[in-house]
């Protein structure tokens, strides 16, 4: 089946500061979503976003599809934004979301 | 508009019983699809309904069932639980089905089982 990578799996930052999430891809895909997972298990969605670009707020996010890599900004980090933020995706011959093990994010004050 | 509604959100069982889980998809959707999540192995796909039909199933064992209603809601079932069934339950719904269509989780139901 699909595999998916996130980079880093831990960061560890200051209030203010950016930052860049990874997620690699083996195969073509017809879905992916970035989501964060809150302190007391929820996945909020954060981007759909199979290919190109999207910005909402202080986050954005890209996908290249055709190198099968995607990307999440965070830009002047907060402390809400602590936590772990999963890439999803759907391809492959899969038949659900495979998740990447996550980068666990903690944004200090 | 109300999100995706998962009940209960806590439970205990013990070893050898069963379990019901119940999921409530966002108005309008009518897929329905269901993870499960541990420390282990992370957040992995069980299965997925579309109009009261199974579309999809992960890889696991056939203790782990589900169904979905006429009004697109939809259950789960594990029989003859075993620890490692403990995990965080995670359902999620979407307009169609996954290809091609966000979807949203709704808050989970922690099963633990001693």
């Amino acid at each position: 089946g699909i595999q998916v990578e996130q980079s880093p799996p831990d960061l560890i930052l200051q209030e203010g500061a950016n930052s860049t999430l990874r997620c690699n891809f083996s195969d073509s895909v017809n879905n992916l979503q970035w989501f964060h997972q809150n302190p007391w298990g929820q996945l909020i969605n954060l981007f759909y976003i199979p290919s190109g670009t999207k910005q909402n707020g202080r986050l954005s996010a890209t996908t290249v599809a055709t190198e099968r890599y995607s990307l999440l900004y965070i830009s002047s980090s907060q402390t809400t934004d602590s936590g772990v933020y999963f890439c999803a995706v759907r391809g492959g011959g899969a038949d659900g979301l495979t998740f990447g093990k996550g980068t666990h994010l903690i944004i200090q004050p | 508009k109300a999100g995706v509604t998962q009940t209960p959100r806590y439970l205990i069982k013990t070893r050898g019983q069963q379990v019901t889980l119940s999921c409530s998809p966002i108005s309008g959707h009518r897929s329905v699809s269901w993870y499960q999540q541990t420390p282990g192995q992370g957040l992995q796909f069980l299965f997925e309904y579309f109009s009261e039909t199974q579309r999809n199933k992960g890889n696991f064992p056939g203790r782990f069932s589900g169904r979905q209603f006429s009004n697109s809601r939809s259950e789960m079932n594990v029989s003859t639980l075993e620890l490692g069934d403990s995990a965080l339950y995670l359902c999620a719904s979407s307009l169609e089905g996954i290809p091609g269509n966000t979807i949203y989780f709704g808050e989970g139901s922690w099963l633990t089982v001693v």
